[in-house]
């Protein structure tokens, strides 16, 4: 079945250091991506999508490119802040009604 | 703002007691979700109404049990449960294509939660 599996953190970095986030995935057919950010005591906001191939998400500096021959959508930012400080969650969504959830990548940003 | 508002936001309850988690969305969405998040687990799929059907994930114990009135409320009503239990539920929506089109489900909107404690 369908699956998405993204980097373990948590991850921690400096204000403005670049950032990286893995997310590779399997599916049948041509699935919309997802990236999706939790803040503290909040529930999951739409970060960015794209929804076929080579397509671009971005939003707030952030961005992932949609990579068929690699199956992968990767997250960066190339200058992170403390603001920034959440759990990332990769998903997709294929055939049928259900959303396929990474387990979340922890970001901590320090000042 | 969110399209989709859960209540209550917090709920402490008894593993005796019966308590139910409302959801609704204001987004027209045809598809409805529950959602289970523990610490240091993946987010769990519970249930999904879509199109009147009802899809559940079989893992599900039976003292959660889901109703979905209409297309824009969702339920989960709770009865003696275990300390296991306590977590963050959210509830989520999205569009889904009917069947026989392009098959298309948009990004799913969230609610902010509902943080369940069982003492």
């Amino acid at each position: 079945g369908d699956s998405v599996t993204q980097m373990e953190g948590p991850v921690t970095l400096s204000e403005e250091a670049f950032l990286t986030i893995n997310c590779t995935y399997t599916a049948t057919g041509y699935p919309s991506l997802f990236w999706y950010v939790q803040y503290p005591g909040e529930g999951l906001q739409l970060l960015l999508k794209a929804t076929k191939a080579d397509d671009k998400g971005s939003n707030k500096g952030f961005e992932a490119t949609y990579r068929k021959e690699t199956t992968s959508f990767h997250l960066e930012k190339g200058s992170v802040q403390v603001s920034d400080s959440a759990v990332y969650f990769c998903a997709l969504s294929g055939e049928g009604f259900k959303t396929i959830f990474g387990a979340g990548t922890r970001l901590f940003v320090k000042a | 703002e969110t399209g989709v508002t859960q209540t209550p936001r917090h709920l402490v309850m008894g593993m005796t007691n019966k308590k139910s988690l409302k959801c609704e969305q204001h987004l027209g969405h045809n598809a409805m979700y529950w959602y289970k998040q523990s610490a240091k687990k993946p987010l769990e799929l519970m249930f999904v109404y879509s199109l009147e059907e009802r899809v559940e994930n079989n893992s599900v114990p039976s003292r959660f049990s889901p109703e979905c009135p209409n297309s824009s409320h969702l339920f989960l009503h709770l009865h003696t449960l275990q300390p296991e239990d306590s977590a963050l539920y959210l509830c989520a929506s999205s569009q889904y294509s009917l069947p026989g089109t392009y098959r298309m489900n948009t990004e799913a909107f969230f609610g902010q939660g509902t943080r369940l404690t069982v003492v």
